[in-house]
């Protein structure tokens, strides 16, 4: 089955960049999607299409890809932005929607 | 504004059948768009179930597939998601969406609150 590997955890202090990678075969023929989650809450589209920002969503927020690999960059992170990461896209034929492992996005 | 309300039983015994139906307001099914469930177990990351077009054309998580039944009722604007033989590792928050996006990419643009579905005898 189609997988989307994302690391487990990534920890920043306040006002640096935060930068969550997402690696998958189709992610070439298949767009990316970035989720963030917070505890207790459902999941809020952050990024679609690799690198849109839906509206409502802060600038600091971007996304870019190359190749195989999809990142979400936050720019100068801020204590809210501490939560989950999912990356989400589908399989080679957009058929099966997959998702990321999940990143626990730290402000330290 | 597009909202969507999981409702359902929270507590399922073992071996027996999940039920959930997902109401939507503010926007028809018939319209258009496919609409799907995702769950989540405690603690752990997202997994797409499956999702249904509002003609009832479906497509499911390979790995949940011979367990998976989706159905919508566009009449009462609201679609259903059946899970059978159910273990403990079905215990999960359960989410329904709207698919949005076309052949080069479809995402989850507007997702319920989510309701606990807790698989114990």
């Amino acid at each position: 089955s189609y997988e989307l590997t994302q690391p487990p955890s990534v920890s920043v202090s306040p006002g640096q960049t935060a930068r969550i990678t997402c690696s998958g075969d189709a992610l070439p023929k298949q767009y990316a999607y970035w989720y963030q989650q917070k505890p207790g809450q459902a999941p809020v589209l952050v990024i679609y299409k690799d690198s849109e920002r839906p509206s409502g969503i802060p600038e600091r927020f971007s996304g870019s890809s190359s190749g195989t690999t999809v990142t979400l960059t936050i720019s100068g992170v801020q204590a809210e932005d501490e939560a989950d990461y999912y990356c989400q896209s589908a399989d080679s034929s957009g058929t099966y929607l997959v998702f990321g492992g999940g990143t626990k996005l730290t402000v330290l | 504004q597009v909202q969507l309300q999981e409702s359902g039983p929270g507590l399922v015994k073992p071996s027996e059948t999940l039920s959930l139906t997902c109401a939507v307001s503010g926007y028809s099914i018939s319209s258009g768009y496919y609409w799907g469930w995702i769950r989540q177990p405690p603690g752990k990351g997202l997994e797409w179930i499956g999702s249904i077009y509002h003609s009832g054309s479906t497509y499911y998580n390979p790995s949940l597939k011979s367990r998976v039944t989706i159905s919508v009722d566009t009449s009462k604007n609201q679609f259903s998601l059946k899970l059978s033989s159910v273990t403990a590792a079905d215990t999960a928050v359960y989410y329904c969406a709207r698919t949005e996006g076309d052949s080069s990419g479809y995402y989850l643009g507007y997702w319920g609150q989510g309701t606990l579905v807790t698989v114990s005898s």
